[in-house]
């Protein structure tokens, strides 16, 4: 079984729908990374958590820390949300590296 | 644009040969990261450098090596090559020593090992 599960593995939504991504750990973790990888390749960082929420525009990031879940919501989904979606996790044993999620594709039809 | 860079963009080459990928962090990052992307394994953490130094390895082959210049650029070598080589490889960098911290990411270089 990985650290780092996440589902959906793909998503399909209508532009305006609320997107649910689920990414569950199975270690102790210090933090926890959101990213997103375009369809170019390119990937930037979303969130960086450790406990409670973050908001940051359309996009709100969630952690349970008792619960070992995060999510990531998007509200009014747009077709540039289109991408890859990959969480990340700093285990509390090994805190200089991160472990990744297999990632969720997510499409957002016009 | 994440003040990343990374050349080259493309790198076609054949089994056995060696290459090295360079990486730029940030202006004022002392933090480098490097990570492997290929279609089986996914993302997968190679090695971080700290102000010059080694600080984490992750799942590096040992025909991998790496340094991190006076200047703070980065170099990943690559030898041997095989076709399981091929993947994009990502360097990234933050202003932390630590992975807690935002990592800024280059926009890869995809390596083609024919």
């Amino acid at each position: 079984k990985n650290e780092v599960e996440q589902s959906p593995q793909n998503l399909t939504a209508q532009e305006g729908e609320f997107i649910t991504i689920n990414c569950s750990y199975s270690v102790g973790i210090s933090a926890l990374h959101w990213l997103q990888q375009h369809p170019g390749g390119g990937i930037v960082s979303l969130f960086m958590l450790s406990s409670g929420k973050k908001k940051h525009g359309r996009l709100i990031a969630t952690i349970n820390i008792q619960e070992k879940h995060s999510s990531l919501h998007i509200t009014a989904s747009h077709p540039r949300d289109s991408a890859v979606y990959i969480c990340a996790v700093i285990s509390s044993g090994s805190a200089r590296q991160l472990t990744f999620g297999s990632g969720t594709q997510l499409t957002v039809l016009p | 644009d994440s003040g990343v860079t990374q050349t080259p963009k493309h790198l076609i080459t054949a089994t056995g040969q060696r290459v090295t990928l360079r990486c730029s962090p940030r202006s004022g990052d002392l933090s480098v990261y490097w990570y492997q992307q290929s279609l089986d394994q996914g993302l997968q953490f190679l090695i971080q450098y700290y102000n010059g130094e080694e600080r984490a390895k992750g799942n590096i082959l040992e025909r991998f090596s790496a340094q991190q210049f006076p200047d703070l650029h980065s170099e990943l070598n690559l030898s041997s090559l095989e076709l399981g080589d091929s993947a994009l490889y990502f360097c990234a960098s933050s202003g932390y020593s630590g992975a807690a911290s935002e990592q800024f990411f280059g926009p890869g270089t995809r390596l083609t090992v024919l």
